[in-house]
């Protein structure tokens, strides 16, 4: 099956460290999407990447990082730079070059916590 | 950047009813898009609307786009306990920068 995976589902971390989420996709898209999602709140835009070894930031990308080493993983760090952490982020993924040209495919989701 | 205005927030309604939710933006756009989202998933991409088109269909779902108000539409025919989840529009603006809503919380009472 083609589509796209995060792992962990939920991730719980301490203050002060920093956490990789991982975003997986087999769909043979070029560029790749994180957001992050609050409570009430539409999906901000973290990092976007569209072609292996290039990614730029998004609207919110203070306290987070990002790689492209191959097309198809995108994984995200949060760092102990991000202030309020806590949320639920989902990776997405679509076949065009242009950013926002077609539809997103996302992944189920990794739901962070910080005790 | 803005985010676009969806309302209701929340829509409840009996099974069989159809439900209507609504999406409004500031800027000019290229697309609109309309995902829906089950609790604690990922999203799945409903219908996209091009700026020149002003309705589509997509089985039971209708969305409608009116560029001159800036604003679209969503309708649910004939709803179903399956309806149930959040619905969110997003739409592409002139930098091809794609902008959510807050979605709009949909729960069918069976």
């Amino acid at each position: 099956d083609g589509g796209i995976t995060q792992s962990p589902k939920y991730l719980f971390r301490k203050e002060g460290q920093n956490v990789t989420l991982s975003c997986e996709q087999n769909l043979n898209h070029d560029a790749m999407y994180w957001y992050r999602q609050d409570p009430g709140q539409g999906l901000r835009l973290i990092y976007y990447s569209q072609i292996v070894n290039d990614f730029q930031k998004g609207d919110i990308a203070e306290g987070y990082s990002v790689s492209r080493e191959k097309k198809e993983s995108f994984p995200l760090t949060v760092t102990s730079a991000q202030k309020n952490p806590t949320a639920f982020y989902l990776c997405a993924s679509t076949s065009g070059l242009a950013l926002g040209t077609d539809t997103q495919y996302f992944g189920p989701g990794t739901r962070l916590t910080v005790l | 950047s803005q985010q676009g205005e969806e309302d209701p927030q929340a829509l409840s309604i009996q099974e069989g009813e159809n439900a209507t939710m609504n999406c409004s933006y500031k800027t000019s756009i290229n697309n609109l898009q309309w995902y829906r989202q089950n609790s604690g998933r990922g999203l799945v991409h409903l219908i996209l609307i091009r700026s020149n088109e002003r309705e589509k269909h997509s089985g039971r779902l209708r969305v409608t786009l009116d560029t001159s108000k800036k604003s679209s539409s969503l309708l649910i025919t004939a709803s179903r306990a399956a309806d149930t989840a959040s619905y969110f529009c997003a739409f592409m603006d002139s930098n091809y920068q794609l902008i959510w809503g807050a979605g709009t919380k949909l729960i069918i009472k069976p």
